[in-house]
């Protein structure tokens, strides 16, 4: 039962562009999300999170955005940059806990 | 400022053996948690530990699989009489104590990689 789906295996994008990365969710009881990213041969790192009394956090460059009717997040980075490149994991966790369930991850290409 | 240390890297066993794979948290972290990540697959939540107690197993497979975090040392993820499909990429994550400030933010070790033959 994927509780947190990311749809998207990969995505290419032109350095200095928009990238976008998608997630959905459908544990209702979800209140807080995170975005990891990881470099091949390293554990993920923190990146984002955003709370479910809130729609938008921005950090820099990194975007996340929250729509709870649609049970959707997504995450926004701009501009792109060739470091960019690695594997973004989406993440959930409910009522304050501590256990996190992550989507499969979405392996976002930034092309020079 | 050491990050979470996982060891071994890399861990190669026969079917049958044991194997054990070992996580420091950071400094001040009581909170430990272990995810297994299949090829091409993300990471999928064991065991969630504090000091000498086990809070949340339900990602744990029923049989051949514990996890530990004692009063000293580091939390220890044991495999026993192991099988092919053991082979994944196990990664050990540390939180401080939840605050309102910093909700539930993981920090992750290296990972182990473990192949068994």
């Amino acid at each position: 039962d994927q509780q947190v789906k990311q749809n998207s295996p990969s995505l290419s994008v032109q350095e200095g562009r928009i990238s976008i990365l998608n997630c959905d969710y459908t544990n209702s009881m979800f209140d807080y999300f995170l975005w990891y990213k990881k470099y091949p041969a390293e554990g993920p790192t923190f990146l984002i999170s955003i709370s479910s009394i809130k729609d938008k956090n921005e950090d820099g460059r990194f975007t996340v955005f929250l729509n709870k009717s649609a049970k959707h997040l997504s995450l926004h980075i701009v501009p792109s940059q060739p470091g960019d490149s690695a594997v973004y994991f989406c993440a959930a966790s409910a009522n304050g806990g501590f256990k996190t369930i992550f989507g499969a991850g979405t392996r976002l290409f930034v092309k020079a | 400022n050491a990050g979470v240390m996982q060891n071994p890297r890399h861990l190669v066993r026969r079917r049958g053996q044991e194997a054990r794979l070992r996580c420091s948290p950071m400094k001040g972290h009581s909170h430990v948690y272990w995810y297994r990540q299949l090829p091409e697959e993300g990471l999928k939540f064991m065991v969630y530990l504090q000091k000498e107690n086990i809070i949340d197993e339900s990602g744990m497979p029923k049989e051949r699989f514990s996890a530990e975090f004692p009063k000293e040392g580091p939390s220890i993820l044991r495999i026993q009489q192991v099988v092919r499909g053991d082979s994944a990429a196990y990664f050990c994550a540390s939180s401080p104590p939840l605050t309102t400030l910093a909700k539930n933010i993981q920090y992750f070790g290296a990972g182990t990689r473990l192949s068994v033959l």
